[in-house]
């Protein structure tokens, strides 16, 4: 079966401070990587996709084979960016999930 | 706007009743989902359906049964609730490919 590993269920950080939030996914194929994010009293919703190789609200993620991570990053945080992280790969047009990563930035 | 709607949004139950969790959507897509989330356990799988006459098990469907009656609506039904099915459900949707998943805002279901 899949399975997504996100290690840290709370991340705090200083504003301003480099954060990353730790993914590593089990599927041996070509994955199909995404990271979702959940303000609070806001629906989930989807921040990067790894196909796409794009930078969204400063986040980036990349995908690392040998080591089956795709890694959350951005080098500058800031308060808007807390909330709650979840990783998630899909196979044969199903998603599963991580436990999710609550970030908090302090200020 | 295009979205997905789900209701009711917050619904308490008693042990042994019939439910029934709504799922609409105006984005046009053709997977539409199922998850659970219970808290520290991320997302799990109920149903998902790939198109109207498809209909498919996830990892925790036991208990729980649905029906997509058209392309825009998918519903979650739970024949008999017991108070281990309290959590919030949220309905997703896809386009399909490496796109991701579009979600409703939830419904948290209590069962006591």
């Amino acid at each position: 079966a899949q399975r997504v590993t996100q290690p840290e269920k709370l991340l705090s950080v200083f504003k301003g401070a480099p954060v990353e939030l730790k993914c590593n996914y089990s599927y041996s194929g070509s994955p199909e990587l995404f990271w979702y994010v959940q303000y609070s009293r806001q629906r989930l919703q989807l921040l990067l996709r790894h196909i796409s190789r794009e930078s969204i609200k400063g986040f980036t993620a990349d995908l690392n084979k040998g080591e089956t991570s795709f890694h959350l990053k951005k080098p500058f945080a800031q308060e808007e960016d807390s909330a709650m992280y979840y990783c998630a790969q899909t196979n044969a047009g199903k998603s599963t999930f991580g436990d999710g990563t609550t970030l908090t930035v302090k200020p | 706007d295009a979205d997905v709607t789900q209701t009711p949004r917050n619904r308490i139950t008693k042990t042994g009743k019939r439910i029934m969790l709504e799922c609409s959507q105006t984005k046009g897509h053709d997977r539409m989902y199922w998850y659970r989330q219970d808290p520290g356990l991320g997302l799990r799988l109920i149903y998902y359906s790939f198109d109207v006459k498809d209909i498919n098990k996830g990892e925790i469907s036991d208990g729980y049964s649905v029906s997509r009656q058209a392309q825009a609506k998918f519903s979650l039904s739970l024949e008999s609730a017991i108070p281990n099915q309290t959590a919030l459900y949220f309905c997703a949707t896809s386009p399909g490919g490496d796109y991701g998943y579009t979600f409703g805002s939830g419904t948290r279901l209590t069962v006591v």
